[in-house]
């Protein structure tokens, strides 16, 4: 049972457009979510995070919404740029109930491709 | 940001053979710290979570004499995949977590082992 679910496996977009990924999960108790960005032969890099207490968290080009009664989170980029092509992983986790309740569960990934 | 380092990138090597993976936080004390398995076309999966100074904890499935995780010190765990085979040919990566709630993993760069 896929508890986080990206349903879109890839997404293309033009340059200077906004990127939106989707995701969506069926565990009422994850309260943390996190985006990750990763490109081929390298580790997942963090990107933004949001805690269940808020709906929105912007850190630059990147903004991560939250609907709670959805249970589905969305990160928009904008303006996309080239750079921004790769794989994003979507992550939860139940982190306040600590112990492996507290381990990231993640999505299967969306490829962005940017496109200049 | 939070550097994680993980070491070799790559090793190919005969089946029987053990391997030592290393992950070690370079700018960070890191109490959890996880490893991860990929499959192609798959999500990471959880193997084990090690908190420093403690036994690992193992995901259901996850053959604890056969993934030896030790983590000895609040900026390394190692990963040894004793009696390798071509079976466990796959990628590994871990990752590391700071002290305190809401704190996102970071990840090294992964290991990409292959066993003839």
């Amino acid at each position: 049972d896929q508890q986080v679910k990206q349903n879109s496996p890839s997404l293309s977009v033009q340059e200077g457009r906004i990127s939106i990924l989707n995701c969506d999960y069926t565990n009422s108790m994850f309260d943390y979510f996190l985006w990750y960005k990763k490109y081929p032969a390298e580790g997942p890099t963090f990107l933004i995070s949001i805690s269940s207490i808020k709906d929105k968290n912007e850190d630059g080009r990147f903004t991560v919404f939250l609907n709670k009664s959805a249970k589905h989170l969305s990160l928009h980029i904008v303006p996309s740029q080239p750079g921004d092509s790769a794989v994003y992983f979507c992550a939860a986790s139940a982190s306040r109930y600590g112990g492996s309740q507290g381990n990231l569960i993640f999505g299967k990934g969306t490829k962005l491709s940017v496109k200049p | 940001g939070a550097v994680v380092s993980q070491h070799p990138s790559r090793v190919i090597c005969k089946s029987g053979t053990s391997v030592k993976i290393e992950c070690r936080s370079l700018d960070f004390q890191a109490t959890t710290m996880f490893w991860y398995r990929q499959f192609p076309k798959k999500s990471l999966m959880l193997m084990a979570t090690s908190n420093e100074g403690s036994k690992a904890t193992y995901e259901q499935g996850v053959e604890k004499d056969k993934f030896l995780i030790n983590h000895a010190s609040l900026t390394l765990s190692t990963l040894t995949v004793t009696s390798a085979h071509p079976e466990d040919s796959s990628f590994y990566i871990c990752s590391a977590r700071g002290r305190g709630p809401h704190q996102p993993q970071h990840f090294g760069d992964g290991t990409r082992l292959s066993i003839l």
